[in-house]
């Protein structure tokens, strides 16, 4: 398997759940991201790690929390979230953060919170 | 403030007409600037890298360019299968950490 892998791909839960979202990489690359996509909005960089540290944190609310346990893998843990954040979340990843490379993005998790 | 301005918002076009989407930027310490396209349910798909003024990108009927201020890109006789959105995003600052994407533009290529 190759490229940027997300799952699940659609999510729906209530105001109160607990969910986790999941991204794994096979490109072999060092830095991965979370965005934000929300209809009309331009995609909003949420969490930035670079060798699994995280690097950027861009004033996203402490509900969603990040976790980067290797270089391969991201997780997105969702906790008390409210309806406007429901949204589709995309992961990436480069080479290598602060060089000017491109990303590879998975196909997105489409969130509907209740 | 840093921000990148994409026009228009969304372009219909008969399959073989030519035109160009705008991508403006107003960035400290431009870094690179990249176009994606976007299908429908899909993640961003790397199209171009462009690092500074003057230089131009080419790959079959998509041709990017950059100024100091903008960036253009030219769709040559555009067919169906173009139809997407198209991303233009910068990357800025001292340590090249600000990724600033625009909100696209919509195109669409009626057969």
């Amino acid at each position: 398997e190759t490229g940027v892998t997300q799952t699940p791909r659609h999510l729906v839960m209530g105001m109160t759940n607990k969910k986790s979202l999941k991204c794994e990489q096979h490109l072999g690359h060092n830095a991965m991201y979370w965005y934000k996509q929300s209809a009309k909005k331009p995609l909003e960089l949420m969490f930035v790690y670079s060798l699994e540290e995280r690097v950027e944190n861009n004033s996203v609310p402490s509900r969603f929390s990040p976790e980067c346990p290797n270089s391969s893998h991201l997780f997105l843990h969702l906790h008390t979230l409210q309806p406007e954040d429901s949204a589709l979340y995309l992961c990436a990843s480069s080479m290598y953060h602060r060089k000017e490379q491109p990303q590879h993005f998975g196909d997105g998790t489409r969130l509907s919170i209740l | 403030e840093d921000q990148v301005t994409q026009s228009p918002e969304a372009l219909r076009l008969q399959e073989g007409e030519s035109s160009s989407l705008n991508c403006s930027y107003t960035v400290s310490g431009l870094r690179g600037l990249f176009w994606y396209r976007q299908d429908p349910g899909k993640g961003p798909e790397f199209l171009f890298t462009l690092y500074s003024a003057g230089e131009e990108k080419e790959k079959e009927r998509l041709k990017a360019t950059l100024t100091k201020k903008e960036s253009f890109l030219h769709i040559t006789a555009p067919k169906p299968e173009d139809s997407a959105t198209y991303l233009c995003a910068v990357q800025a600052g001292s340590s090249a950490s600000k990724i600033i994407f625009g909100s696209g533009t919509r195109l669409s290529i009626r057969p």
